[in-house]
């Protein structure tokens, strides 16, 4: 069983939809969770992280934490064509120098 | 904050020679660096870690000899693929962690660099 579990899609949805994207994680001592957005040919880029459990939210993006639940979501409000890349969760733990990453969910946004 | 650059962004080169990829912190001092490679359609593969001033640190299955890092200075690590062969095509990526305490439990990604084996 991988560390990290996460959906590889594709998942295509109309613009304007909420999207909902999500991982699962076996250990339990992760404390430190972040999303990552990668466009093709590019490298990730940063989006939401957040620390133990509870929800964050930054513009049309809200990352949400369940850590009983070993489960953590990325919610996309209004999705825009622009929003159509792989979307990679990833987390660590305190003490940990490696960030253990999903294998990313593939994204398509319909005009 | 927290731009990390990659050069060359796209390198082709024949089989045997080798071709060395830089990866820089540009706003942030990077302890530690991540390279990893990543082929089409597949998620990223962690190569190794290289804390600056010392020796990188391999995931198994990652030959050292022929993937050579350098950590030389806190902006700066370098990777040499040695005499490069065409199953080394791949998409490698870099990216940084700082000291700086919302830098500290994150990495930032420089853009990648494609290389291509004739």
């Amino acid at each position: 069983q991988k560390e990290v579990e996460q959906d590889p899609g594709p998942l295509s949805v109309p613009e304007g939809a909420i999207v909902s994207l999500n991982c699962t994680y076996s250990n339990s001592a992760f404390q430190y969770f972040m999303w990552y957005r990668q466009y093709s040919r590019k490298g990730p880029e940063l989006l939401m992280y957040t620390y133990s459990s509870g929800n964050k939210e930054d513009g049309r993006f809200t990352a949400q934490v369940d850590k009983s639940s070993k489960y953590i979501s990325l919610f996309i409000r209004d999705s825009q064509p622009s929003d159509s890349a792989t979307y990679l969760c990833a987390m660590k733990n305190s003490s940990a120098s490696k960030i253990i990453f999903g294998s990313g969910t593939r994204l398509s946004i319909r005009p | 904050g927290a731009v990390v650059s990659q050069h060359p962004s796209r390198v082709i080169c024949k089989s045997g020679t080798s071709v060395k990829i830089e990866c820089r912190s540009l706003d942030f001092q990077a302890t530690t660096m991540f390279w990893y490679r990543q082929f089409p359609k597949q998620s990223l593969m962690l190569m190794a870690t290289s804390n600056e001033g010392s020796k990188a640190t391999y995931e198994q299955g990652v030959e050292k000899d022929k993937f050579l890092i350098n950590h030389a200075s806190l902006t700066l690590s370098t990777l040499t693929v040695t005499s490069a062969h065409p199953e080394d095509s791949s998409f490698y990526i870099c990216s940084a962690r700082g000291e700086g305490s919302a830098q500290q439990e994150t990495q930032y990604f420089g853009p990648g660099t494609r290389l291509l084996v004739l």
